[in-house]
């Protein structure tokens, strides 16, 4: 089955520098890439996804690059905010009906003010 | 997307008892996926459940210790059976976008402490 691995594990940064989170993934047939933000206490919630057939994704702060040949993906999050401290997970999924997301470790990001 | 309600959000149970976890969405979905996420760790998919037939069980996690009902498109029940401190977790549901959207979306959770 699919593995997914994240690293770091913990990223500490400056308010307003970028961070970056990496994802691999094992199977070549993963064609769905989302990323997850949980703050303490709540669910995971959808921050940004991209799919096998694109690059790159942006949305405003936040962005997302794929390499299918090396099979991994990453996160970039530019002027980091204090409000974006939390724990990020990255996942990978045969995106048909019903196949479920594997999830990576978890990256928590501290983000000083 | 959709919006699930999960409950209870918390609990605090006597090991040996059961705890049935809710799931309720705003909308219709075929698939509804339960997750648990042990302390400081990452999700894990306990099963998937279809309505109308038996759920699908992950390696590692077995029926009669975590039955699950789906008796219609927007709702489900996950119960924790016979507990023990090992299942301290948060208990997640989630389902899936919309066709052309794969966008999972996850309830609050459902946060277990066994003692």
């Amino acid at each position: 089955g699919e593995n997914v691995e994240q690293h770091p594990s913990t990223l500490s940064v400056q308010e307003g520098d970028s961070a970056v989170i990496k994802c691999t993934y094992s199977d070549s047939a993963s064609n769905y890439f989302p990323w997850y933000k949980q703050e303490l206490g709540k669910g995971p919630q959808l921050i940004i996804d991209i799919r096998s057939n694109v690059g790159e994704k942006k949305d405003q702060r936040i962005a997302v690059t794929l390499n299918k040949t090396a099979k991994h993906f990453s996160l970039h999050i530019t002027e980091t905010q204090p409000e974006d401290s939390a724990v990020y997970f990255c996942a990978a999924s045969i995106s048909n009906a019903g196949n479920m997301l594997t999830f990576g470790g978890g990256t928590r990001l501290m983000v000083k003010p | 997307s959709a919006v699930i309600s999960q409950k209870p959000s918390r609990d605090i149970c006597q090991r040996g008892t059961s705890l049935t976890i809710q799931c309720q969405v705003d909308s219709q979905v075929t698939m509804m996926f339960w997750y648990r996420q042990q302390p400081g760790q990452s999700l894990t998919l306990i099963a998937t459940a279809n309505q109308g037939s038996e759920a699908t069980y992950e390696s590692g996690f077995v029926i009669d210790k975590f039955p699950i009902s789906r008796p219609n498109l927007t709702f489900s029940t996950l119960t924790v059976s016979n507990m023990s401190p090992e299942d301290s977790s948060i208990y997640l549901c989630s389902v899936e976008g919309e066709w052309g959207n794969y966008g999972y979306t996850f309830g609050s959770g459902t946060r277990l402490t066994v003692v």
